[in-house]
């Protein structure tokens, strides 16, 4: 059974730097052409990708977001870290992760998490 | 960046009924395109994979076609299940979303 489940803070302040956990089971990302991807959704709006980082340490990123983001792995934790610097209220959003495995779209997702930005 | 365009923004239909969406890319994508369903509260759900291929587990009321820059997903009819959010996806350079078209009860 493969899960995912997102965690981190729940409200973080303008400027400071969010950082979000992905603990997942049931799948390995020291397995070839697997990999997991940072994926957020403001409150009534559309789904928007982040980050992925893929079984063999590439990392790609949003080009709008590129310079405030950086996707890590714990191959032993089974985790993937993500951290947004400068957050700002536009930031606010549930952030997902989820697995992706060739042809590499989002097959499980994990519930996702609600991050507030706000002073 | 590839801007993904889907249409209707909503969708108001009945139980039964065929549903018809659309999704156009502002540049060719070849077939590297998705369909996710999302119901209120609920993380997306993989529909459709390279524009024609079902998810596992999905209905064979869903299907997709198109290529290049055109795309559709039709459900061919409604369940009450049905009506939620839908989103294309394209990954042939890197990964976006379109913006979402609701299907909603008439």
């Amino acid at each position: 059974q493969i899960t995912l489940k997102e965690s981190g803070p729940t409200l973080v302040k303008p400027t400071q730097t969010l950082t979000l956990t992905c603990t997942f089971s049931g799948f390995s990302l020291s397995t070839t052409a697997v990999g997991v991807a940072w994926i957020r959704q403001p409150p009534g709006k559309a789904l928007e990708w982040l980050a992925l980082i893929f079984w063999d340490d590439d990392k790609r990123y949003s080009p709008s977001l590129k310079s405030r983001l950086t996707i890590t792995k714990d191959t032993s934790k089974n985790q993937v870290v993500l951290t947004m610097t400068n957050m700002d209220p536009v930031d606010t959003a549930t952030y997902y992760c989820a697995r992706s495995l060739w042809p590499y779209y989002f097959d499980f997702w994990g519930q996702g998490t609600l991050v507030t930005v706000s002073s | 960046e590839i801007v993904l365009t889907q249409s209707p923004a909503t969708l108001s239909l009945s139980p039964g009924e065929r549903a018809t969406l659309s999704c156009r890319a502002s540049q060719s994508v070849s077939s590297y395109l998705a369909w996710y369903q999302q119901k209120p509260g609920q993380a997306p759900r993989l529909l459709i994979y390279d524009a024609s291929n079902r998810a596992t587990g999905i209905p064979a009321r869903f299907s997709g076609s198109g290529s290049g820059t055109a795309f559709t997903l039709t459900i061919s009819s409604l369940e009450p299940e049905d009506f939620a959010v839908y989103y294309c996806q394209q990954r042939s350079n890197l990964w976006t979303f379109g913006q979402g078209t609701k299907v909603e009860i008439k």
